[in-house]
């Protein structure tokens, strides 16, 4: 069984480019969630989709968006990066058929903004 | 808004020690709540999740609680390794009601051989 996985494993960006991450789920997940981990920081979460629309959002920017596809992969798209967008992005994926929304992570893509 | 704290932030114990570290919540409506170690620069590992019908769950040497009454969660490790190293760290997983996702602060957690 593969695990949730994520491309690029690092990326370095400039100050007002956009960025795209990608996440594969886990075999039997239908659900991502992405999460923005800055260093000695817990996760933040910024959104979860489930069968392909936004099922709930944190407290980040429109500039932050996602895409989640029919074979339950996801996108997260930063616009206009910042300084402080340079992070750990994770995500993770759910099991499809319940309801306790368990989290299963990938590796993470670090993003550097200079 | 949920806000979850873990204390202690840091915490060195010598090899085979039991600790405990906690987790307390603002919002004691918790209905799912998972921990999570994760190695430095590298993705979480899921170590218990307790769903909202349990009060606990234990897995080899690990043992999690909730406490709904209080918003407290405790997670126990039984004769620590150095191989337990790591920082550790709670969620609510359904913050609010909602499909949102709220994380503790952390504990890192250092076993000296």
């Amino acid at each position: 069984e593969t695990g949730v996985t994520q491309s690029p494993t690092h990326l370095i960006k400039t100050r007002g480019q956009q960025v795209t991450l990608r996440c594969s789920s886990q075999s039997g997940h239908n659900t991502v969630s992405w999460y923005q981990q800055a260093l000695g920081q817990g996760p933040q979460f910024i959104f979860q989709y489930y069968r392909e629309e936004e099922n709930g959002r944190g407290n980040f920017p429109p500039r932050f968006s996602g895409l989640q596809f029919p074979n339950y992969s996801s996108e997260l798209n930063v616009n206009a990066l910042e300084l402080d967008d340079s992070a750990l992005y994770l995500c993770a994926s759910s099991p499809a058929g319940t309801s306790y929304n368990e989290q299963f992570f990938g590796p993470g893509t670090r993003l550097t903004v200079l | 808004k949920q806000e979850v704290t873990q204390i202690p932030a840091a915490l060195s114990v010598p090899e085979g020690e039991n600790l405990v570290l906690n987790c307390s919540f603002t919002d004691s409506a918790i209905y799912n709540l998972q921990w999570f170690r994760q190695d430095p620069g590298k993705g979480l590992t899921s170590l218990l999740l307790i769903q909202s019908s349990q009060r606990e769950q234990t897995s080899g040497r690990l043992n999690a609680s909730l406490d709904k009454s209080s918003g407290r969660s405790t997670l126990y490790i039984a004769a620590s390794q150095p191989g337990d190293s790591a920082t550790y760290l709670c969620a609510d997983l359904n913050s609010g009601g909602y499909q949102k996702v709220t994380f503790g602060t952390g504990t890192k957690l250092q076993v000296i051989p």
